[in-house]
């Protein structure tokens, strides 16, 4: 079964970097994903599709601090030099041939 | 830029059936290897997929839903509707339409969401 696991939540410094995990389910550590921001009280907003080599492809005006690397069955999304409005949901989503799949989501906290 | 607007009913009684409607502009819907799908958020929780359409018409839907759902086209309009049938109050969410990756997606393809619109199911 396809599932994607998130860490509820995480934190980290205005000015910090963070590193947020996404984790496939056994058997489907090829897949690629794609990571959404979701700021309090507005849409998702799409960040980018991340392939199981590392390789990204952005979305229109996402900034060079969001970037995107995998491992195996892990697939992260980092942060660098967080800013207040990093502060938001982030969900990782995957798909099958008919099917699609969210993460939990993980709450980002900028302190 | 490409831009998807969600219309429909705010409110809809129980064991009816919810209907919106999706808005495509600055593109087309029906160019090469894109998908369109739903996807709701119910009050403090995540995202689920409900359910989405291929370019060519072909539809994939959530096996927890299936029974309930229809998506559809209408590629004169550029607009893409979800049906959903017997509703409950736990339906009630956020829905959004949006273009999103798929198997079969062109290597240019972007994810866009519309904004959403809260559905209410309630008598």
């Amino acid at each position: 079964q396809l599932v994607l696991t998130q860490s509820p939540s995480a934190s980290a410094s205005l000015g910090a970097s963070v590193k947020l995990t996404c984790t496939l389910s056994s058997g489907h550590s090829s897949y690629a994903i794609a990571w959404h921001q979701q700021q309090p009280e507005k849409g998702p907003r799409y960040l980018m599709k991340l392939n199981s080599d590392g390789s990204h492809s952005k979305g229109d005006g996402i900034p060079d601090r969001f970037s995107g690397s995998s491992s195996g069955a892990e697939r992260y999304l980092t942060i660098s030099s967080l800013q207040s409005e990093d502060e938001a949901d982030y969900y990782c989503q995957t798909w099958g041939t008919d099917i699609w799949v969210f993460g939990g989501g993980t709450k980002l906290t900028v302190l | 830029q490409l831009q998807l607007q969600e219309s429909g009913p705010g409110l809809v009684k129980p064991s009816e059936t919810l209907s919106l409607t999706c808005t495509v502009s600055g593109g087309s819907i029906s160019s090469s290897s894109y998908y369109w799908g739903w996807i709701r958020q119910p009050p403090g929780k995540g995202l689920e997929w409900i359910g989405s359409i291929y370019y060519s018409g072909s539809t994939y839907y959530n096996p927890s839903l299936r029974s309930r759902v229809t998506i559809s086209v209408d590629t004169s309009k550029n607009q893409f509707s979800l049906k959903l049938s017997s509703v409950t109050a736990a339906d009630t969410a956020v829905y959004y339409c949006a273009r999103h990756w798929g198997v079969y997606s062109s290597s240019s393809n972007r994810d866009y969401w519309g904004q959403g619109t809260l559905v209410t199911v309630s008598s």
